[in-house]
């Protein structure tokens, strides 16, 4: 059973770019949400996409848009990079539901993402 | 708000030692806690979950985690430490099954021989 799946891996993007980075969560999972991770610190929540709309938002600029298809991958963009979105950013993939018993998030490995 | 103290960003424990990790949480309401664990360039991997129910709860590689209300804490513990235990821990909170994780900044451990 394949986990979650991110791509690229690493990724180096020169300031004023723009970058798109994907997920493909668990089978069987619909939901997905997105953590940037910098150096050193906790990951912090981006958003959260749910029957391809965008459900919960953190506190990040509008420079940082998602997208999530039919099939439960989904896409995060990040438009005018700053040498501050220098991090890894995290994927993960959960069933919805209040209440579940099974709730619990699962990660993918993650996309680093370098703007120079 | 939401937020998680993790005391102390680096720990240094002995093989065989008793590995100790705080964790202190704030919520307005009843939380969901979790602690993951973070490989060198890897993901993060889920050691245990308390959502209700017992507040001692045991996870995966011989972790456990008691919840204290009264304390807002979330301590992991492992008996014996192994080598393979060094890696980053975060302690993390979310305020409803779906809803987003709230982490701390990390306890890093260091195992030696």
């Amino acid at each position: 059973d394949a986990g979650v799946t991110q791509s690229p891996t690493h990724l180096i993007k020169t300031r004023g770019q723009q970058v798109t980075l994907r997920c493909s969560p668990k089978s069987g999972h619909d939901t997905v949400s997105w953590y940037q991770q910098a150096l050193g610190q906790g990951p912090q929540f981006i958003f959260q996409y749910y029957e391809e709309e965008e459900r919960q938002r953190g506190n990040f600029p509008d420079r940082f848009s998602g997208h999530q298809f039919p099939n439960y991958s989904s896409e995060l963009n990040v438009n005018a990079l700053l040498l501050g979105d220098s991090a890894l950013y995290l994927c993960a993939s959960s069933l919805p539901g209040q209440g579940s018993l099974d709730y619990g998030y699962t990660f993918g490995s993650g996309t680093r993402l370098t703007v120079v | 708000a939401q937020s998680v103290t993790q005391l102390g960003s680096h720990v240094s424990v002995s093989e065989g030692a008793l590995v100790l990790l705080r964790c202190n949480y704030s919520s307005s309401v009843p939380p969901y806690l979790f602690w993951y664990v973070q490989y060198p360039n890897q993901g993060l991997q889920l050691l245990l979950k308390y959502t209700t129910g017992a507040t001692l709860v045991k996870g995966i590689n011989g972790f456990e985690a008691e919840f204290k209300k009264s304390e807002t804490s979330f301590h992991l513990t492992k008996p014996s430490a192994h080598m393979s235990d060094a890696a980053e821990y975060f302690c993390a909170v979310s305020k409803a099954a779906g809803n987003k994780l709230t982490f701390g900044g990390g306890t890093r451990v260091l195992v030696k021989p």
